[in-house]
Formats: C-alpha cells, sequence, structure tokens
C-alpha cells in the first residue's frame, strides 16, 4: 500500500503565483517522521524540512511554509511568490519508527514556474 | 564540508553484466542508505546499513547486495543487469545516533543505463 500520496503529478505556474503541494500520509506508528526533499533536473535530493508528528506547529522558511495536519493526515508544502529557479520535482516522504527510519516516498509534483 | 559522494555519475551496462556503484557518506555520519529511482517515480528503498550491518532490505531481488566498509562508505552490487534496473541510484546518509538527527541526506547519485 502506498504510505504516501502526493495526488499532483504536474503543477505549472507563472512566476510570483504562490503554489501548494499536497501530500497525503498513512502510518500506524505514533512516532514518525514527514519529508520534503526538492530535485532539480541535476537530480540530486535537496532536503528542505523535517517534521516529528509530535510537533503539529506550522513552519516558515523565507518562502517556503508546511501546513501539517495530523487529524487529516497530511503535511503540505506552499511556495510563495515562486520564481524560476523553484522548477523542480518535489517529494514528500515519510519516516516511521517501527521502519527503522527507511524513507517511503510519494511519487513526487513536478512543479514548473514560468517566466 | 563535504556532503554525501557517489561514484560514477554515469554508467552504461549492458544485459547481463555486473556493476558496482559506490558511495562516501558526510564526516560523522554512520550510516547510508541505497535508494532506486526509476524514470518519474519516487525513490524506492534497496538498503540501510549501519555500522557495517545491514539493518534493512527492501522488496529487491537477491542480484543487488551491499556492503558497508570500516570507513562507512558503502558499495551497492547489481549482478545480471536487465533493463528494468536501469535508473538513478541514489545513496543517502545519517548519523543514526540520537533520533532527531534522523534526517537523511542524499548525494548526486549515478545514473545507471542498461541496453
Amino acid at each position: 500500500a502506498q504510505k504516501v500520496t502526493q495526488a499532483q503529478t504536474e503543477i505549472s505556474v507563472v512566476e510570483k503565483e504562490d503554489v501548494t503541494l499536497d501530500c497525503v500520509y498513512e502510518t500506524r506508528d505514533t512516532t514518525y517522521y514527514l519529508f520534503w526533499y526538492k530535485q532539480p533536473p541535476s537530480g540530486e535530493l535537496v532536503f528542505l524540512i523535517r517534521r516529528n508528528s509530535f510537533d503539529e506547529q506550522n513552519e516558515i522558511s523565507g518562502r517556503y511554509s508546511w501546513n501539517f495536519q495530523k487529524s487529516t493526515s497530511s503535511f503540505n508544502f506552499t511556495i510563495t511568490a515562486s520564481q524560476v529557479v523553484d522548477s523542480a520535482v518535489y517529494f514528500c516522504a515519510l519516516s516511521e519508527v517501527s521502519n527503522d527510519y527507511k524513507l517511503s516516498f510519494g511519487a513526487g509534483t513536478t512543479v514548473t514556474v514560468r517566466a | 564540508d563535504a556532503g554525501v559522494t557517489q561514484s560514477p555519475t554515469h554508467l552504461i551496462k549492458t544485459r547481463g553484466q555486473h556493476v558496482t556503484l559506490r558511495c562516501s557518506p558526510i564526516s560523522g555520519h554512520k550510516s547510508v542508505s541505497w535508494y532506486q529511482q526509476v524514470l518519474g517515480q519516487g525513490p524506492q528503498f534497496i538498503f540501510q546499513y549501519y555500522e557495517k550491518e545491514e539493518r534493512g532490505r527492501g522488496n529487491f531481488p537477491d542480484r543487488f547486495s551491499a556492503r558497508q566498509f570500516p570507513n562507512y562508505s558503502s558499495e551497492l552490487n547489481v549482478n545480471a543487469l536487465l533493463l528494468g534496473d536501469s535508473a538513478l541510484y541514489l545513496c543517502a546518509s545519517s548519523f543514526m545516533g540520537l533520533a532527531e538527527q534522523e534526517t537523511q541526506y542524499f548525494g548526486p547519485g549515478t545514473r545507471l543505463l542498461v541496453l
């Protein structure tokens, strides 16, 4: 069963628009971690954020913000005032204590920001 | 500080051949994980090693094997290559110490093409 679902396959926006990426996860663990990674065309996965299951505070880092809602098992990611450099594939991932912290990735969302 | 390094960056092999991919973790990290990313999909977990011991194995055939050396670097070996093994192979390192340090940092990957 898919543990992480990213329903949006591709999103295309014009520069300066906001874009929100959805992530829904499934786990029976009470302790788990959620991640977002960015994968530019070069291929390297760049770590963006890590959140543990006990911390539901939303977080903002520059133009990036994350909304963690345990009640709906969602961990959504918003890019505010998007820029062309934000064009990449974004992956949401789940790490469970019961699974020795292996990462289970979603299928990814391709974001294209047009100038 | 150097990040995770992988070699080679690209590789072309033919069916039936064997391949060895190499990874050096971030200094101080004792755990290495390997992931396979087929085009258009999220990374899939292959192996995790910690202190030279295999900690976990994903759903991959026995043609896939790995090991970790005393300096914490790692090799991924794939025997009897199939066309379907063509993918980006990503190595990730983490400390595997305190739970709050369980972020995995990825290398640039090795792109394997099997003809």
